[in-house]
């Protein structure tokens, strides 16, 4: 079992720029999440997904768009990338939606 | 009411020792409580955890005390080791929606000195 897998590990990105952010795990999870980690602000969540076809809003949705096709994938989409989306973005996943929640190694993302 | 506040921000500690790391929260409505562990340049990892209708948890060294009174739960590492050198987070959770979403304190970076 691979776990939670992320790509890239490392991107900078222009302002205005677009791109993918990649997970995809490999446990049938149902539940699946990004998160954000700034410096000193703990996680924040971007948005969720509780199956396939199936996603909502987290806490700090704004500039982002998720889709959900399958089990395995989660990815996030950035549209015209801003410098206040330099983060480091983390996928996680979870067998029952309740309790512990799996965690790719992160992408961490400069814009700009 | 969401947020969880995590203390202190950083903390230094000697092999061997005890290391301690206090949150607290405002919202009654929370219903789990898990500390995660985080290495650099790794995504945190779920340590321990705790549900409120209990007032210890101990897992090894790791230790959760909690107290439901004053809305506060806190982590104990007995026997501290460099090996322990990593960021903390504690986080709450409760049911929204479809899923439960976890709300995370700011961590605690802690090194353990040799």
């Amino acid at each position: 079992n691979a776990g939670v897998t992320q790509t890239p590990k490392f991107r900078i990105l222009k302002i205005g720029q677009s791109m993918t952010l990649q997970c995809t795990q490999d446990m049938n999870h149902n539940y699946m999440y990004w998160y954000r980690q700034d410096p000193g602000m703990g996680l924040k969540l971007i948005y969720y997904s509780v199956g396939a076809g199936i996603t909502d809003k987290g806490e700090v949705p704004n500039g982002y768009n998720v889709s959900r096709s399958t089990t395995e994938d989660f990815p996030l989409r950035l549209e015209l990338a801003a410098p206040s989306q330099t983060s480091v973005y983390f996928c996680a996943s979870s067998y029952s939606g309740v309790g512990e929640q799996y965690f790719g190694p992160g992408t961490r993302l400069t814009v700009t | 009411q969401q947020q969880v506040k995590q203390s202190p921000q950083s903390l230094i500690v000697q092999k061997g020792g005890i290391s301690i790391i206090n949150c607290a929260y405002e919202n009654t409505a929370f219903d789990y409580f898990p500390w995660y562990q985080q290495f650099p340049g790794k995504g945190p990892a779920l340590l321990i955890a705790i549900r409120p209708d209990v007032s210890e948890k101990k897992e090894g060294r790791f230790t959760i005390s909690f107290n439901k009174s004053a809305k506060q739960f806190s982590l104990h590492i007995m026997d501290s080791q460099p090996g322990d050198s990593a960021t903390y987070f504690c986080a709450a959770s409760r049911r929204d929606g479809a899923t439960n979403k976890l709300i995370f304190g700011t961590g605690t970076l802690l090194a353990v000195q040799p």
